[in-house]
């Protein structure tokens, strides 16, 4: 069973470009989360999708970022016009579907490290 | 306030000395508690989890909450070079799906 699958595993950009970040879930798991840790910082929770549906986006940056997770395919992060502000380390978590505010282990992918030039 | 706060370190042990590595919280909500081990340029890996006050232990790695304190507590017992990494804590509120992490703790153990 492979684990949680991300590419690019190095995406570099230039200020201002497009930057599509994909997360491939464990086989069976419904839930996917977006985290950030840039540098000297913890992880931070950006975003949690279920399939077709947003159901958390608290910790999303209000313009330039967006999210999906369709009914076919892998889970896209999506940041417009990019900052050297956005360098860091994009984590997607996945879990399996279960009961919310219960515990369902998070896996983790092994990240895409966004440069901005 | 921070809602995690957990010392970066780095804290650099000989190998097999007892780690400690520590986190503390502010919301009384959370209700689960777990450690992350994260190697460097990699995602990070659950150690252990825990739910309710006092201890966990797995092999050489032992978790603890005091909820009173709010205060979390990794130990590490007969500590290898293996073991360099950084320790994430993460705290779960109850009714939410989502982790709070720490700002993690880099371990090293010497040879």
């Amino acid at each position: 069973n492979a684990g949680v699958m991300q590419n690019p595993r190095h995406l570099v950009r230039r200020r201002g470009q497009e930057a599509r970040l994909r997360c491939s879930p464990m086989k069976g798991h419904s839930h996917v989360y977006w985290y950030r840790q840039l540098p000297e910082e913890g992880l931070k929770f950006m975003v949690y999708l279920q399939k077709e549906n947003i159901i958390d986006e608290s910790g999303m940056p209000k313009e330039r970022f967006s999210a999906e997770f369709p009914k076919e395919g892998p889970s896209i992060l999506r940041i417009q016009q990019v900052v050297r502000g956005d360098s860091a380390a994009y984590f997607c978590a996945s879990s399996p579907p279960g009961l919310a505010g219960n515990y369902n282990e998070q896996f983790f992918g092994p990240g895409t490290r966004l440069t901005v030039l | 306030q921070k809602e995690v706060e957990q010392d970066p370190g780095p804290l650099s042990v000989p190998e097999g000395a007892i780690v400690s590595l520590n986190c503390t919280y502010s919301n009384s909500a959370f209700q689960y508690f777990m450690w992350y081990r994260q190697y460097s340029r990699k995602g990070p890996e659950l150690l252990m989890y825990t739910y309710s006050s006092g201890n966990k232990e797995d092999g050489r790695f032992t978790a603890q909450v005091d909820k009173s304190s709010k205060y979390i507590s990794l130990f590490i017992r007969d500590s290898q070079p293996s073991d360099s990494a950084t320790y994430l804590c993460a705290i779960l509120k109850g009714g939410y799906s989502t982790l709070t992490f720490g700002k993690g703790t880099m371990l090293l153990v010497s040879p």
